[in-house]
């Protein structure tokens, strides 16, 4: 199956800094969402973005599919940002998650 | 909408018991999906299930069943719980088509002693 790495697996930023998260993965893929897993459990959809570039206010997120990785940016990070970030890659219906990368926001 | 529901929010089951797993979407989606969440791992695909009346097998399939009842509902069983399965299970649902965005229930917090 495909493989996926995330990385760094830990992070600590204070608020205000910017961040870049990755994920790298083994084939060619149909679709690649990121998510954010918030300090009660919820998974909420960030960017769903097989390809290119995509922004939402803060947060913004590149994938080159040639290249097999994918980037998200945090800019001007809020402690509302702590959490663990996922990317999740499926091809016809088999969805992957990576092990996240967790975001610790120190005021 | 109330978009994915589970019940139970928590459960403890004895090593042999069984018990099912309820999802529920109220937004029309066809596919639809049950992962576990084991401490500190990224979420595990069980079962699928792309539309109503089909099943399939995820990366974690055994120790489990699952029905899709109707559009609306996807069951997950265990039939003999193991302290193996002791973990955060979530349901899932998406729309098939140009933007297959994933939403995803609360999760189901399970411990089997």
């Amino acid at each position: 199956g495909i493989q996926v790495e995330q990385s760094p697996p830990d992070l600590i930023l204070q608020e205000g800094a910017n961040s870049t998260l990755r994920c790298n993965f083994s084939d060619s893929v149909n679709n690649l969402q990121w998510f954010h897993q918030n300090p009660w459990g919820q998974l909420i959809n960030l960017f769903y973005i097989p390809s290119g570039t995509k922004q939402n206010g803060r947060l913004s997120a590149t994938t080159v599919a040639t290249e097999r990785y994918s980037l998200l940016y945090i800019s001007s990070s809020q402690t509302t940002d702590s959490g663990v970030y996922f990317c999740a890659l499926y091809n016809n219906n088999d969805m992957r998650f990576g092990a996240g990368t967790r975001l610790t926001v120190k005021p | 909408n109330a978009g994915v529901t589970q019940t139970p929010k928590f459960q403890v089951l004895k090593t042999g018991q069984s018990m099912t797993l309820q999802c529920a979407q109220d937004m029309n989606h066809n596919s639809m999906y049950w992962y576990r969440q084991d401490p500190g791992m990224g979420l595990r695909l069980i079962y699928y299930s792309a539309s109503e009346g089909t099943t399939d097998k995820g990366e974690v399939p055994n120790g489990y069943n699952v029905s899709r009842l109707n559009k609306r509902e996807f069951s997950l069983r265990l039939e003999s719980a193991a302290p193996s399965q002791t973990s955060v299970y979530f349901c899932a649902s998406t729309m098939t088509g140009a933007n297959p965005w994933q939403y995803f229930g609360p999760g189901t917090r399970l411990t089997v002693t």
